[in-house]
């Protein structure tokens, strides 16, 4: 049983194309990210949705948006893409707790290369 | 401009030796602390979360937190050639609307040698 999954697992695309990338968690978890990870390594929130309301919305461009159906998916779309967008984007969930710990399960990661 | 800073290493050590992974961050109201391991081409995988002061302990890893100090660190014993992978501390700032929203050092790199 996949906890958080996200399809596709890889994607390539030309300069300018709109893509989209698909999460899903069957944790039932009430918050769900999607975070990037560039080439360094280096790993940074873009957003983050409760309840199917977005709570954090980090400055990322605004050709990126992301839509949340119901509880269970955070789909990211991503309109004109630019070199600089090839990255591997995370998507990860969590459930709060009294003492607000947020633990959050990642996703396999989506990795998209923009030709 | 809330910060996490960890050694970008590589650390490097013997199996069997204690690895030590060190993480530093900026704001003081910080409440909740993790570690997660990253191994190449995969995503994060949580290893242990500490939010009270002193040690925390699972298995081969102990979580230490000093909040006077705003350190937070992770041991591993015993260390073993399957632990090599990148370390990644993040931290949950404690503001406003954005709890949970766990900010990320950019990792350190372990390499254990057999």
């Amino acid at each position: 049983d996949t906890a958080v999954s996200q399809t596709p697992k890889y994607l390539v695309t030309q300069m300018g194309n709109d893509k989209s990338i698909k999460c899903e968690q069957n944790l039932g978890h009430d918050t769900m990210y999607w975070y990037k990870q560039d080439s360094k390594k280096f790993l940074k929130i873009m957003f983050s949705y409760n309840n199917k309301e977005l709570i954090i919305n980090e400055t990322v461009p605004n050709r990126f948006s992301p839509k949340s159906p119901d509880k269970a998916h955070l789909n990211l779309h991503i309109n004109s893409l630019e070199l600089g967008d090839s990255a591997v984007y995370f998507c990860a969930s969590s459930q709060g707790s009294p003492t607000n710990v947020k633990t959050q399960y990642f996703g396999p990661g989506t990795r998209l290369l923009v030709l | 401009q809330k910060e996490v800073e960890q050694n970008s290493g590589p650390l490097s050590v013997p199996e069997g030796a204690i690895a030590s992974l060190n993480c530093t961050y900026s704001d003081r109201g910080s409440q909740s602390f993790f570690w997660y391991r990253q191994y190449s081409g995969k995503s994060p995988e949580l290893i242990m979360f500490i939010y009270s002061n002193g040690d925390k302990e699972d298995g081969r890893f102990t979580a230490q937190l000093n909040k006077a100090s705003q350190y937070v660190s992770l041991l591993i014993r015993d260390s073993q050639p399957s632990d090599s992978a990148t370390y990644l501390c993040a931290v949950n700032p404690n503001y406003g609307g954005s709890q949970g929203n766990l900010i990320f050092g950019k990792g350190t790199k372990l390499s254990v040698k057999p």
